[in-house]
């Protein structure tokens, strides 16, 4: 079974904190994704990586940065926490052919900013 | 850009009656993935069922269909004799052909549908 984890469940953070999310997988993918989950606007990805020290913007990266410096580890970045940021961030990796480039999921950190 | 639709915030279901989901896209791509993702509460997201566009036959997993309509660009999924363990948000998502380029991995998702189920 692919097994994507994640550092944290919750967490609360105070304005202006630098908060760091980690994921990670031992399937050996090559790709991983950073969305951002809010009611009412489903899922929106922030950033992807297809490769170590590899990464792509999504639709929403403002505010955001990533990480990559090993293949089943991606990490994304808040580098000054703000109240809008507060949401549920989900983890995903998926590999390149077949049936392994299905997305697998992270169980999500939902990140409280006050 | 892929959008993706699914008008239907909220559903519900008689236990053991028959539901159907709806999901729209919009491409302009000839090949692609589609996907239906299951998010029960406070727990993980996972795959119900997946569909290559280049398939005509729809695809099936157990309890779980879809009526893809390629020309309609319609993708819904049928969940039969439906179970308490079945509630969940439902999310479909698109995703283009890997040959596209390492963007091509992305998925694109709907808004999603929240499915209640009635004992």
């Amino acid at each position: 079974d692919v097994k994507v984890t994640q550092s944290s469940r919750y967490l609360v953070k105070r304005t202006g904190e630098k908060v760091f999310l980690e994921c990670v997988q031992d399937m050996d993918h090559e790709n991983m994704f950073w969305y951002r989950q809010d009611p009412g606007l489903g899922l929106r990805l922030i950033y992807f990586s297809y490769d170590v020290k590899m990464k792509e913007k999504g639709d929403i990266p403002e505010g955001y940065s990533v990480s990559r410096e090993k293949k089943e580890r991606f990490s994304l970045i808040l580098e000054s926490a703000s109240t809008n940021q507060t949401s549920m961030y989900l983890c995903a990796s998926g590999g390149t052919s077949g049936a392994q480039e299905t997305q697998y999921f992270g169980p999500g950190t939902r990140l409280l900013v006050l | 850009a892929q959008t993706v639709t699914q008008s239907q915030p909220e559903m519900s279901v008689q236990e053991a009656e028959t539901v159907t989901l709806s999901c729209t896209y919009d491409t302009s791509e000839s090949d692609y993935y589609l996907f239906w993702y299951k998010q029960p509460p406070s727990r993980q997201m996972i795959l119900v069922i997946r569909q290559e566009a280049y398939k005509q036959q729809n695809a099936t997993e157990n309890r779980f269909s879809v009526n893809f309509q390629k020309a309609a660009k319609s993708f819904s999924l049928k969940i039969s004799d439906s179970q308490l363990g079945d509630a969940a948000m439902y999310f479909c998502a698109y995703r283009s052909a890997p040959y596209s380029g390492a963007g091509s991995y992305q998925l694109t998702f709907g808004k999603g549908t929240k499915l209640s189920v009635i004992p």
